[in-house]
């Protein structure tokens, strides 16, 4: 079974910095995708950003990047020029590709972000 | 296109009750799954259902039953409720099952005293 873990509980960063976020996981497939799910107090659960294990390149989208290291099954996010509404719950999240188990999303444990002036 | 939407929003049941969650998807998804978070255990994975079929199911006792309708429309129903059962249950909906990206609800916030 895959486990996804995120060993920091809590962050923080000033607006306008850079923060990095940790996730790394366990899996024996060799395909599979990796998503970074933002929480913010309101609940509900939107989507950062996403990455194909196949691919080599990190996915971007806007501010947000990923560190994607296959061989160290490490997945990082990196947020560029922090803002206020950067401040939520984030979770790593991986998925399989094969039928039967490609539904289901495992989770980590979650990172929360806070963002100071 | 409107995103995935789940009612009632929030809930308070009794033990013993039984309960049933609804979720719309974004139009044109055909896969609902649905998710469990609390404090204690994080997300959890409960369902999914694809083209009216149960395709995958997690750890969950036999009283947490879902199905789905022919608009892709789903529900899910937790029978004989418990203390434990308190948490915000998350649907999420994609276009198929493999691969693609999973767009969540707002979640039903269910309180069991």
């Amino acid at each position: 079974a895959q486990t996804v873990t995120q060993s920091q509980p809590e962050m923080s960063v000033q607006e306008a910095e850079t923060v990095t976020l940790s996730c790394t996981y366990d899996t024996s497939e060799s395909d599979y995708y990796l998503f970074w799910y933002k929480q913010p107090p309101s609940r509900q659960m939107i989507l950062v950003i996403r990455q194909e294990a196949y691919k080599q390149q990190n996915a971007t989208e806007n501010r947000f990047s990923v560190n994607f290291q296959k061989a160290a099954k490490s997945f990082s996010l990196k947020i560029s020029d922090s803002q206020l509404g950067d401040a939520a719950m984030y979770f790593c999240a991986y998925r399989s590709p094969y039928t039967g188990t490609a539904s289901k999303l495992t989770f980590g444990t979650g990172t929360r972000l806070q963002v100071t002036l | 296109k409107a995103g995935v939407t789940q009612t009632p929003r929030y809930l308070i049941k009794t033990r013993g009750q039984q309960v049933t969650l609804s979720c719309s998807p974004i139009s044109g998804h055909r896969s609902v799954s649905w998710y469990q978070q609390t404090p204690g255990q994080g997300l959890q994975f409960l369902f999914e259902y694809f083209s009216e079929t149960q395709r995958n199911k997690g750890n969950f006792p036999g009283r947490f039953s879902g199905r789905q309708f022919s608009n892709s429309r789903s529900e899910m129903n937790v029978s004989t409720l418990e203390l434990g059962d308190s948490a915000l249950y998350l649907c999420a909906s994609s276009l198929g099952w493999t691969g693609h990206e999973q767009y969540f609800g707002p979640g039903t916030r269910l309180t069991v005293t």
